[in-house]
C-alpha cells in the first residue's frame, strides 16, 4: 500500500487567525492531491484539486482566498484556512493519487484533521 | 445537489450474516464506482470498485453490484465479521475525470457487526 500522513490531527484556533494543515505522501510521489471537508453526518466534499507546481483547482463555492492550497513538492500539499471563523470548524482530509491514472483505487487518504475555531 | 447518496446512516448486523450497504447516484456520467472503509481516527481506505461496463465485482467476502438503469449500487459483505464495523463510503468518478482522480462521495453508512 501507500501511506499518506496528515498533520495536525486536531487543532483549535482562535477566530480570525490562520491555521495550516499539511498532507504528505510518505512513500510515493503524488503529482495530484485532493482536499476534502466533511461536516457531521454529511459526505466528504471535495474542496480543491492540488497539482504539484501549479495553482490548485477549486470546486464551485469554495473560496480560494480563504482556503489557500500550496503543492510545493511531489510529497507535500498544505491547506491554510485564513482568518478562520467558527463556521470553518470541520473535518478536513486530504488524499494523494499514486500513479498516472488515479481512478480511485490508487488514491490514498490521510487520517484527517479536526479543526475547531473558537 | 447530492449526486451520490447513501440513505441509510447506519446498519446493524449479526456476525456471520450478510451486510448490504446501498448507494444511489444521479449523474449518468459516472462510470466508475468505489467503496471505501473508514475506521475512527483513520483515513478512508479503498475496498472494492466496479466499472460501469460490469454489473458485479467480487473480492473475497466483498461483492459490489451495479444496476445502471436504476443508478444504484450495493456492497454485500458475507459473512460479516466484527472487524467489518466501520463507516463505509460509496464514491463515484465521472468519465471526464478519469485521469484526475476526482471522486464524489456519499454521506457514509456506519456498519456495526455484533458478535
Amino acid at each position: 500500500g501507500a501511506v499518506v500522513s496528515q498533520h495536525p490531527s486536531w487543532v483549535i484556533c482562535k477566530s480570525g487567525t490562520s491555521v495550516k494543515i499539511e498532507c504528505r505522501s510518505l512513500d510515493f510521489q503524488a503529482t495530484t492531491m485532493f482536499w476534502y471537508r466533511q461536516f457531521p453526518k454529511q459526505s466528504l466534499m471535495l474542496m480543491a484539486t492540488s497539482n504539484e507546481g501549479s495553482k490548485a483547482t477549486y470546486e464551485q463555492g469554495v473560496e480560494k482566498d480563504k482556503f489557500l492550497i500550496n503543492h510545493a513538492s511531489l510529497t507535500l500539499s498544505t491547506l491554510t484556512v485564513t482568518s478562520a471563523h467558527p463556521e470553518d470548524s470541520s473535518f478536513y482530509i486530504c488524499s494523494a493519487a499514486k500513479g498516472g491514472f488515479p481512478r480511485g483505487n490508487t488514491i490514498y487518504f490521510g487520517e484527517g484533521s479536526w479543526l475547531t475555531v473558537v | 445537489d447530492q449526486q451520490v447518496k447513501q440513505n441509510s446512516p447506519s446498519l446493524s448486523v449479526q456476525e456471520g450474516r450478510i451486510s448490504i450497504l446501498n448507494c444511489d447516484y444521479t449523474n449518468s456520467m459516472f462510470d466508475y464506482f468505489l467503496w471505501y472503509k473508514k475506521y475512527p481516527a483513520e483515513g478512508p481506505t479503498f475496498l472494492i470498485s466496479i466499472s460501469s461496463i460490469k454489473d458485479k465485482n467480487e473480492d473475497g467476502r466483498f461483492t459490489v453490484f451495479l444496476n445502471k438503469s436504476a443508478k444504484h449500487l450495493s456492497l454485500h459483505i458475507v459473512p460479516s465479521q466484527p472487524g467489518d464495523s466501520a463507516v463505509y463510503f460509496c464514491a463515484a468518478s465521472a468519465r471526464e475525470n478519469s485521469n484526475t482522480g476526482k471522486l464524489i462521495f456519499g454521506q457514509g453508512t456506519t456498519l456495526q457487526v455484533k458478535p
